[in-house]
């Protein structure tokens, strides 16, 4: 069975702080997809990032930048010089692959991440 | 904005009661999936429509379905509502293509169902 973890409930930094967040996932597919979405209050679910599990290579997108590790299960987001807008909710999620299936994307509870001005 | 739209808002109703939840997918989108967000919790997968059926069903009793139109849009069904019944639902859209299931899901800003 699926399962993804992200032991970091709530985080709070300074503005400009760099900070990481964890997610852990469990899976006993080989082939897989991670993502990250950002939920502001508003609630709509924001898609940051898709990867899948054979291309392990780290990504940086302006400030945002991801740490696909297979071999620990992890894949952790980094916001560098955060700012009070990146303010959210963040989900990092992990769905199954199935040809000519149905995709089943399982969520971590979130991590809340508080930007202090 | 995704282009994913849902309705109502905001919604309150009764134990007991049956509700509907609608969904409009993004343009072009073929595929229609819906979750139960709980509060402070991460988004529960309850099933996905595709061409119009049922395509895949998480951990959700029967009381719980949906159905999709020919237009790609789609309807969440819940009946004989219960107090754990309230949360945030989302649909999200997204276009399936061959065999590949590697789509990317486009979410609509949701429908708080309030059961008292």
């Amino acid at each position: 069975a699926q399962k993804v973890t992200q032991a970091q409930t709530e985080i709070s930094v300074v503005e400009k702080e760099d900070v990481t967040l964890d997610c852990v996932y469990e899976t006993r597919d080989t082939t897989y997809y991670l993502f990250w979405y950002k939920q502001p209050p508003s609630g709509e679910l924001v898609f940051l990032i898709r990867r899948n599990s054979f291309d392990e290579q780290n990504e940086i997108s302006g400030r945002y930048s991801w740490n696909f590790q297979k071999s620990t299960s992890s894949f952790n987001f980094t916001i560098t010089a955060s700012q009070v807008v990146d303010s959210a909710v963040y989900f990092c999620a992990l769905s199954e692959y199935r040809t000519g299936g149905y995709q089943k994307v399982t969520f971590g509870t979130g991590t809340k991440l508080q930007v202090i001005p | 904005e995704t282009g994913v739209t849902q309705s109502p808002t905001h919604l309150i109703k009764t134990r007991g009661q049956q509700v509907t939840l609608r969904c409009s997918s993004q343009s072009g989108h073929n595929t229609v999936s819906w979750y139960q967000q709980a509060l402070g919790q991460g988004p529960q997968f309850i099933f996905q429509y595709y061409r119009e059926e049922e395509n895949g069903r998480g951990n959700f009793p029967p009381r719980f379905s949906g159905l999709q139109f020919p237009n790609y849009s789609s309807e969440l069904n819940v009946n004989a509502l219960e107090l754990d019944d309230s949360a945030l639902y989302l649909c999200a859209s997204s276009l399936r293509t061959g065999g590949s299931s590697s789509y990317e899901q486009y979410f609509g800003p949701g429908t708080r169902l309030t059961v008292t």
